[in-house]
């Protein structure tokens, strides 16, 4: 069975980074074609794709906010790990990790999410 | 980059079907999936690769694709079917998935 959970503050202040990980069990970053992204959504508002990493290490962004994100991957963990620096009022929103099984695969397993809010 | 177009809200009688919509360049030549996301819970896929429908996802929910838009239709709709509804696809340009704005479901 495939689970994912965030973990990371609940609040972050203006201009800090965010740091994010997702522990997930019941399949490996390993396996050819597996990806894990992050997504986010604001309260009130649309999904929104951040970020997705590969078996391979590839990795694909968001444009809008590819100059401030990093994603990357411990294998041997588990996890996976989303940076996002200069954080700003606007991005409060609850972050979701998700499983892509292969290519152009749904987001097929979900996490919890997690509320950041951004406030000084 | 690739937008994909879906109606704010469609609102349904209970044992109705609802249609929602997902409107995008040539969406019939992509694979779409559907989310369902309830208040305070994350998305749950509905529908996989246009129609394809995950174990424990009610034969009610169904999927079509062709042209410039692809349908997610409920039928005989119920009360626990409302909730925001998301499509989604993969830009072969970018390797980006892209996301419909969603669309809010009532049961009236």
């Amino acid at each position: 069975q495939i689970t994912l959970k965030e973990s990371g503050p609940a609040q972050v202040k203006p201009t800090q980074t965010l740091t994010l990980t997702c522990t997930f069990s019941g399949f490996s970053l390993s396996t050819s074609g597996v990806g894990v992204g992050w997504l986010r959504q604001p309260p009130g508002k649309a999904l929104e794709w951040l970020t997705l990493i590969y078996w391979t290490d590839d990795k694909r962004y968001s444009p809008s906010l590819k100059s401030r994100l990093t994603i990357t991957k411990d294998t041997s963990k588990n996890q996976v790990v989303l940076t996002m620096t200069n954080m700003d009022p606007a991005d409060t929103a609850t972050y979701y990790c998700a499983h892509r099984r292969t290519t152009v695969a749904p987001f097929d397993y979900w996490g919890q999410g997690t509320l950041v809010t951004v406030s000084s | 980059s690739y937008v994909l177009t879906q109606p704010p809200s469609v609102s349904v009688a209970p044992g109705k079907t609802a249609r929602i919509s997902c409107g995008g360049n040539n969406i019939g030549s992509k694979s779409v999936h559907w989310y369902q996301q309830k208040p305070g819970q994350a998305p749950v896929l509905v529908i996989y690769y246009d129609s394809d429908r995950p174990s424990g996802i009610p034969e009610r929910f169904s999927g079509s694709n062709s042209g410039n838009t692809a349908t997610l239709t409920i039928s005989r709709v119920e009360a626990g079917d409302e909730a925001d509804y998301y499509c989604q696809v993969w830009d072969s340009y970018t390797d980006h998935p892209v996301f419909g704005g969603g669309t809010k479901v009532t049961v009236l």
